[in-house]
């Protein structure tokens, strides 16, 4: 089945300790993107990728990091987590980065940060 | 500065009754549109998506949008609601990169 999982689905940590939330896709797709939602703002991008080794930053990188070593795995790092980096967080990844190509969603990482 | 609206917060509709969704969208160009659902602790689905060509777009699970350039809206609309719409929607515009609207909830009565 054509998907895109993320691990963990759920994830509580303290301030400071470093986590990685990790992605995978399995459509052969050569972009990725991450995503966090927040209440009355919608999506925001974090970090996207054209492709492996590629990325670049998008609206709200502060905070995060990414890799893109292998095509189908797009981890996002946060090395020292903050509680304003609590949120709901989506993986996508679509075939290009064109916009008629559809992105595909992962189910989403609920991070709590305290 | 580019943005996609969603006036509506939330929204609850009576089973059976007809559904529109609000979008307005500020770009210098038209942009690429589309609507996307997110069921609870879903990902988020596709439902339509407009380039160009006829203002009126199909998409999946009976929805509709209207594209109108004069109002810059994209509109999402369904005839008769089902309780399986109840979820959150989200209007998207853009060209290489997309901006999303902040979402509308969707509840159903039964």
């Amino acid at each position: 089945e054509a998907q895109v999982t993320q691990n963990p689905r759920y994830l509580i940590t303290v301030t400071g300790k470093k986590l990685t939330v990790t992605c995978s896709q399995n459509m052969n797709h050569e972009y990725m993107s991450w995503y966090r939602q927040d209440p009355g703002l919608g999506l925001r991008q974090i970090y996207y990728s054209m492709n492996v080794e590629v990325t670049d930053k998008g609206d709200v990188p502060e905070g995060y990091k990414v890799s893109r070593k292998e095509k189908r795995n797009f981890p996002l790092i946060l090395e020292s987590p903050s509680p304003n980096q609590t949120s709901l967080y989506f993986c996508a990844s679509s075939l290009t980065s064109l916009p008629y190509n559809e992105q595909f969603f992962g189910p989403g990482t609920r991070l709590t940060v305290l | 500065a580019q943005s996609v609206t969603q006036p509506d917060i939330h929204i609850t509709v009576s089973e059976g009754a007809s559904l529109e969704l609000r979008c307005n969208y500020s770009y210098g160009a038209t942009p690429y549109l589309f609507w996307y659902v997110q069921s609870p602790g879903q990902g988020l689905q596709l439902l339509l998506k407009y380039f160009s060509g006829d203002t009126l777009v199909q998409g999946i699970k009976g929805f509709e949008a209207e594209f109108k350039r004069s109002q810059s809206s994209f509109n999402l609309r369904k005839p008769s609601v089902h309780w399986s719409d109840a979820a959150e929607y989200f209007c998207a515009a853009g060209y290489n990169k997309l901006i999303f609207g902040a979402g509308t909830r969707l509840a159903v009565h039964p």
